[in-house]
Parts: C-alpha cells; structure tokens; sequence
C-alpha cells in the first residue's frame, strides 16, 4: 500500500544542535516531495519541495532535504537548530497516480520537534 | 501578498447539525483542496475544486461535500455531524488548470476547528 512513514513520533535537541528528521515513502515512481511545519493550533508551512532535478533541496528557515531515490527518503535536515523551531513536522507525497497529480498529497503521522534551551 | 484564508476560526457544533466552512485561496490559484486533521489519525485528504468541478474526493462518505465559486473560494459542508468529526479542517490552494498548471504545491490555510458534541 501506498505510505509514507516518519519513523520518529517525537525528538528532543538542544539548542544550536543538528537535526535530521527521516522520511520514507513508498510507491512505484518518484512522487512529488514536501515538507511542512505546523505550530500548536496553526495551519501548515511549507519548508521545500522537491518535484526533480538537483536532489539537495533548499528551503525557508535554513532547513535542506536530500532525496535519496535508492533508499526512497527524503530527510529533513538543519545544521543548528533554534528555540523557534520547535514544532511539528509533517513530510508528504504527491504520488501521481495515474501520471498526474490528482491533489491528494499523503502525509506522514509527524514529527514533533523539542528544543532546549 | 495575503495567503489562504478560513472562516470561522472555531465552530462548535451538536451531533445531527450541519457545519458549513469557508475558504478563500491565495489570489491567482483556482484550485482549492480541503483535509481533516483528526487526533490520532493525522491529515487526510478530503475534496480537490479546480474551476468550479470536484477534481477528486478522498475516502469520505457522502455527507462531507463542497463546492466552488466562480471567485474560486470554496465552501465545505458536513451533514448529519458525528462526534468524530471533530478535527481541525485544513484548505489549501494552489495554482490549477486555468494556469496550465495540473501539479503545484499546496499552500494552506490557517485551519477551522470544529467541535461536536
């Protein structure tokens, strides 16, 4: 069945640490990738997508993923981290069924992100 | 640039009543999509609009329906409540089929919390 998994339900780092939060999907092709934070009550943020091409993705905030298409992951990464991050994270899919997108990106269960001081 | 925009914020509704929420995409995007974020079983993919048509309809029984307005602003009704409705309905827009464009990101909205009792 069509998945995707974010292995870590909660993580806890210091401020100023490295992050990486993981992400693996499964379907046939490569689908279109996203991630998304979301505050407490609040809708969602989009941090990068990756749809092709270079697999090192830039985003907002100094966060990157990279797509690994052998290991079919998409890891969240920031080199040091800040209080303000401290939310949840949300990785999804856009599996393009059907060779198309037919709107229904797949989210993960997420992952919330502690940071102390 | 505003972004997309839900009305109400809050919604308290009683089992059996109708719940009607509202969403306004980001200026320029036709396409409206809806999900629930309910606790313990995370984002799901509810309705897809692009001009003014359902697009796609995710694993939801009929009484969850909406529509579009030729503004592109979209409506969500959920009939018949159930206390598990309760959940934090999410809208998202995106650049659609008047701009050539069948898959883009999506950017969402800040979310309507819908109580049932």
């Amino acid at each position: 069945a069509q998945s995707v998994t974010q292995p870590d339900i909660h993580i806890t780092v210091s401020e100023g640490a490295s992050l990486e939060l993981r992400c693996n999907y499964s379907y046939g092709a490569t689908p279109y990738l996203f991630w998304y934070v979301q505050s407490p009550g609040q809708g969602l943020q989009l941090l990068l997508k990756y749809f092709s091409g270079d697999t090192l993705v830039q985003g907002i905030k100094g966060f990157e993923a990279e797509f690994k298409r052998s290991q079919s992951s998409f890891n969240l990464r920031k080199p040091s981290v800040h209080w303000s991050d401290a939310a949840e994270y949300f990785c999804a899919v856009d599996p393009l069924n059907y060779g198309g997108s037919q709107g229904n990106l797949i989210f993960g269960k997420g992952t919330k992100l502690s940071v102390k001081p | 640039e505003a972004g997309v925009t839900q009305s109400p914020t809050h919604l308290i509704k009683t089992r059996g009543q109708q719940a009607t929420l509202r969403c306004s995409p980001i200026s320029g995007h036709t396409s409206v999509y809806w999900y629930q974020q309910a606790l313990g079983l995370g984002l799901q993919f509810l309705l897809w609009y692009d001009e003014g048509e359902e697009r796609n309809r995710g694993n939801f029984p009929p009484r969850f329906s909406g529509r579009q307005f030729p503004n592109y602003s979209s409506e969500l009704n959920v009939n018949a409540l159930e206390l598990e409705d309760s959940a934090l309905y999410l809208c998202a827009s995106s650049l659609g089929g008047r701009q050539g464009v069948w898959t883009d990101t999506q950017y969402f909205g800040p979310g309507t919390r819908l109580t049932v009792l």
